[in-house]
């Protein structure tokens, strides 16, 4: 059972334009939703968190956006760089002794020069 | 501080043979997790170690065990390995100390089974 969906499969989008990932949750106990960045031979990468009392949360040029009524969040990157480009991870977890994390399937992002 | 370490970085084995992998925490962490990732797909939640107990395990058979040493360092054993089993490995550590803990991850292993 899918438990996080996660789109686009992937994405490509100009130098300097903005990148947004999208992700749906099904389970209303999920409280901490991150976003992970993986390059290619590499473990993912915590970018930035969000927890369901904020709407957004910016550091520096990603956003997360969260619509708790919804039960969606997305990512967004500003002033999109050719570094940039990697898969991009969803996921979310709830409080308690284990919070294992759900990731969404990924978001293979390509910013071109 | 150092970072999560794994190894081997990469490794084969036949199908219906065993293997062990390692894992190193970050410096001061204590509690590690184990996730599967197949070709093109997100992590999967294997289970998770704290203070040398199993705390919690995802949707993975018997035949995938670990261990966690007092110096919080990890190993995730799979028997009777199956083709399926093919993924990159990764391991996480997280400084259990609140409701929410960041988890860092290593930069796993890669097993091909044959």
């Amino acid at each position: 059972q899918q438990q996080v969906k996660q789109s686009p499969q992937s994405l490509i989008v100009q130098k300097g334009g903005i990148s947004i990932i999208n992700c749906a949750y099904e389970n209303t106990a999920f409280d901490y939703f991150p976003w992970y960045q993986q390059f290619p031979g590499k473990g993912p990468a915590l970018l930035i968190a969000i927890r369901p009392d904020v709407s957004e949360k910016k550091e520096g040029r990603f956003t997360i956006s969260f619509n708790k009524s919804a039960k969606q969040f997305s990512l967004h990157i500003m002033d999109s760089q050719p570094g940039d480009s990697a898969t991009y991870f969803c996921a979310a977890s709830k409080g308690g002794a284990t919070n294992k994390l759900i990731f969404g399937t990924g978001t293979l992002l390509a910013v071109q020069p | 501080e150092t970072g999560v370490t794994q190894s081997p970085t990469h490794l084969i084995k036949t199908r219906g043979q065993q293997v062990t992998l390692r894992c190193s925490s970050q410096s001061g962490h204590n509690t590690v997790s184990w996730y599967q990732q197949a070709l093109g797909q997100g992590p999967q939640f294997i289970f998770q170690y704290y203070r040398e107990e199993e705390n919690g395990r995802g949707n993975f058979p018997p035949r995938f065990s670990g261990l966690q040493f007092p110096n919080y360092s990890s190993e995730l054993n799979v028997n009777a390995l199956e083709l399926d089993d093919s993924a990159l490995y990764l391991c996480a550590s997280t400084l259990t100390s609140g409701v929410h803990n960041e988890q860092f991850f290593g930069p796993g292993t890669r097993l091909t089974v044959l």
